[in-house]
């Protein structure tokens, strides 16, 4: 079956501009997770769904990040007012269930490049 | 809180020596241990994880892992390397006392010479 999509896969913005990530999850997975890869450092999380719901939030950045799924499944990763050090690789994973030994399956990224 | 620590941002070995990838992890309670793969311009893919049972866990591509709790480490072995394993890889690791939340180490970039 058809694996974990990000669109786009890149995105060049300028300082300022809001820039709107998307990501498809496997059909089926209720789990859904957001992570940022900075250049030279590992993954950071940011957020992640039960079903349509996000009970942890605290890896959000600042107020400016902000992320919603709808029905269960696409998941969309909205960030205002970019910075340039926003700038970095967003990751999207999915997983079946959201215990702590689920495999998650990651998407290619969105590589976000603030000017 | 959890912590991971992945010992050596960037290792080299000569095609068919052994593969040996650090990773400590810091938790009060033994949590969940993952070893992550990501080759050029992929996503990141498991290579095998540790939740319970025994303690040598074997994955994908021939790599091993195995869980020491008295030196609260999970390294990633191989015994024999191949040009394909070059890529970066990620230990993580996950709570085993409910709720969730992933924590990655920086990666270790693993280099195959021929």
């Amino acid at each position: 079956g058809a694996g974990v999509s990000q669109s786009p896969s890149n995105k060049v913005t300028e300082k300022g501009k809001d820039v709107e990530l998307r990501c498809d999850p496997i059909s089926g997975h209720t789990a859904l997770y957001w992570y940022r890869q900075s250049l030279g450092q590992g993954l950071e999380f940011l957020i992640y769904f039960q079903g349509n719901s996000a009970p942890d939030k605290s890896g959000l950045p600042s107020d400016r990040f902000s992320a919603e799924r709808t029905g269960g499944s696409v998941s969309t990763l909205t960030i205002q007012r970019t910075q340039q050090e926003d700038s970095a690789v967003y990751l999207c994973a999915s997983s079946l269930d959201y215990l702590s030994t689920d495999t998650q399956y990651f998407g290619p990224g969105t590589r976000l490049t603030v000017l | 809180a959890q912590s991971v620590t992945q010992l050596g941002s960037h290792v080299s070995v000569s095609e068919g020596a052994l593969v040996l990838l650090r990773c400590n992890y810091s938790s009060s309670v033994p949590p969940y241990l993952f070893w992550y793969v990501q080759y050029p311009n992929q996503g990141l893919q498991l290579l095998l994880k540790y939740t319970t049972g025994a303690t040598l866990v074997k994955g994908i591509n021939g790599f091993e892992a195995e869980f020491k709790k008295s030196e609260t480490s999970f390294h990633l072995t191989k015994p024999s390397a191949h040009m394909s394993d070059a890529a970066e890889y990620f230990c993580a690791v996950s709570p085993n006392t409910g709720g969730f939340k992933t924590i990655f180490g920086a990666g270790t970039r693993l280099f195959v010479k021929a």
